[in-house]
């Protein structure tokens, strides 16, 4: 069965200080690879999707950006934290291909990040 | 994307069903009804989805009217681990469209 693995859990940084968190999937090839954030008692919002290795859309204007060196991993980073920043941050896949028109997303447990 | 509207809480007994309501009265042809819900402190999960008929799987049973204005997710035997937000989204999906915009969904509460 597929698995998605998002680390930390918990994350508190200054601002100003860097910032990588990662999320690799297993158990499936060639995933569409998502990163969302979700501020408190709102939706989410979609930050970056990915549908290869190096490909990489980004959604709104922000402060961080994503890669995705290996087919299964995608890492989200910022070279400078604001304290905007502060938020749920979750990792999500789904198939890629000629049904991914009905394909659910799939979520990691998030990354709570505080910016201080 | 359809908005929708679903009530903000609910209760349900441990052992019975549970029946959550969800209005997209401006809902499209090609427009998929989705349901997730999220743990406190955890990412949403998936639980089941569908465009015309009814479907069922292994968590939940969805119930769409004829006209798909509404539809209904069913827990057939609630937990009390089925305490969560439950959240209804319509989506288009294809090349493109990843933005899956959550509302502010239905707090299921199970009560022993």
């Amino acid at each position: 069965s597929q698995t998605i693995h998002q680390w930390p859990a918990t994350l508190v940084q200054p601002v100003g200080s860097p910032l990588s968190l990662e999320c690799t999937v297993e158990g499936t090839s060639n995933p569409n690879l998502y990163w969302y954030r979700q501020a408190a008692g709102r939706g989410l919002q979609l930050l970056f999707y990915s549908v290869g290795i190096g490909q990489i859309s980004s959604e709104v204007p922000q402060n961080l950006s994503a890669s995705r060196p290996q087919d299964r991993q995608f890492i989200l980073s910022s070279k400078k934290l604001l304290l905007s920043d502060s938020g749920f941050y979750l990792c999500a896949w789904s198939v890629r291909g000629s049904r991914s028109y009905n394909s659910p997303l799939h979520f990691g447990n998030g990354t709570r990040l505080t910016v201080t | 994307d359809a908005k929708t509207t679903q009530p903000t809480s609910m209760d349900c007994a441990e052992g019975r069903a549970a029946n959550l309501p969800c209005n997209h009265s401006t809902i499209s042809g090609n427009e998929y009804v989705y349901w997730y819900r999220q743990i406190h402190s955890q990412g949403p999960q998936y639980i089941i989805h569908g465009l015309k008929n009814n479907e069922t799987n292994e968590m939940a049973s969805l119930i769409i009217t004829e006209d798909r204005k509404s539809s209904t997710l069913i827990l057939p035997h609630a937990t009390l681990r089925d305490t969560a937000v439950y959240y209804c989204i319509v989506r288009v999906l294809g090349a493109g469209s990843y933005q899956l915009t959550f509302g502010k969904g239905t707090k299921l509460s199970v009560i022993p």
